[in-house]
């Protein structure tokens, strides 16, 4: 089975310093491996992804994260906070064989002006 | 492109009352997910259904139950309401071509009282 592990369950930094978010994953085969954020009253929104190539990712607002298959992490960074990136920030991981999201427990992100 | 629309948005509902949500999805989208969210559970995942067919369940109680329409218009009902089905219900939808992300709506706010 698979399952998702977000180190953090809250997480303050600063505003204009690096937001590094972790995310470790177990699957018994290659993973797709997504990042979703949550604003207050919202659904998800796709933020990235990976799925095959470059393990490098670049997603939507500046975030980047970093597919390393011997350490099953998936960490999520951007180098400058901003207030905008208050918000409720979730791993997930889609095997795939399966046809559905198995999430992490969520890591809410706090900004200090 | 019209994104994923669920209704209601928000829902009181007594217990012993059963409800039915609605959702639906990008145009062409095929694939239909339901997600419950509660702070105690996090993300989890109810069903999955393509082509009017569902593909996969999570482990819900059988008073959790789901159809989708030839449109691909989906909908989700919960029936004998208890007061911890309370919880935000989000639908995703994906194209089912590969590895994507899913795009999820703004999810329905039930509240059993």
């Amino acid at each position: 089975a698979q399952s998702v592990t977000q180190l953090g369950s809250h997480v303050s930094v600063s505003e204009g310093a690096l937001v590094l978010l972790r995310c470790n994953y177990s699957s018994s085969v290659p993973p797709y491996l997504f990042w979703y954020v949550q604003y207050p009253n919202q659904g998800l929104q796709l933020l990235l992804k990976y799925t095959t190539g470059a393990t490098l990712v670049k997603g939507i607002n500046g975030f980047e994260a970093e597919f390393k298959k011997s350490e099953t992490s998936f960490h999520l960074t951007k180098p400058s906070a901003h207030m905008s990136d208050a918000a409720e920030y979730f791993c997930a991981v889609r095997n795939a064989a399966g046809n559905k999201l198995t999430f992490g427990g969520g890591t809410r992100v706090l900004v200090k002006p | 492109k019209a994104g994923v629309t669920q209704t209601p948005r928000y829902l009181i509902k007594t217990r012993g009352q059963q409800v039915t949500l609605s959702c639906s999805p990008i145009s062409g989208h095929r694939s239909v997910s339901w997600y419950q969210q509660t702070p105690g559970q996090g993300l989890q995942f109810l069903f999955e259904y393509f082509s009017e067919t569902q593909r996969n369940k999570g482990n819900f109680p059988g008073r959790f139950s789901g159809r989708q329409f030839s449109n691909s218009r989906s909908e989700m009902n919960v029936s004998t309401l208890e007061l911890g089905d309370s919880a935000l219900y989000l639908c995703a939808s994906s194209s089912d071509r590969g590895p994507l992300g899913y795009t999820f709506g703004s999810g329905t706010r039930l509240t059993v009282v």
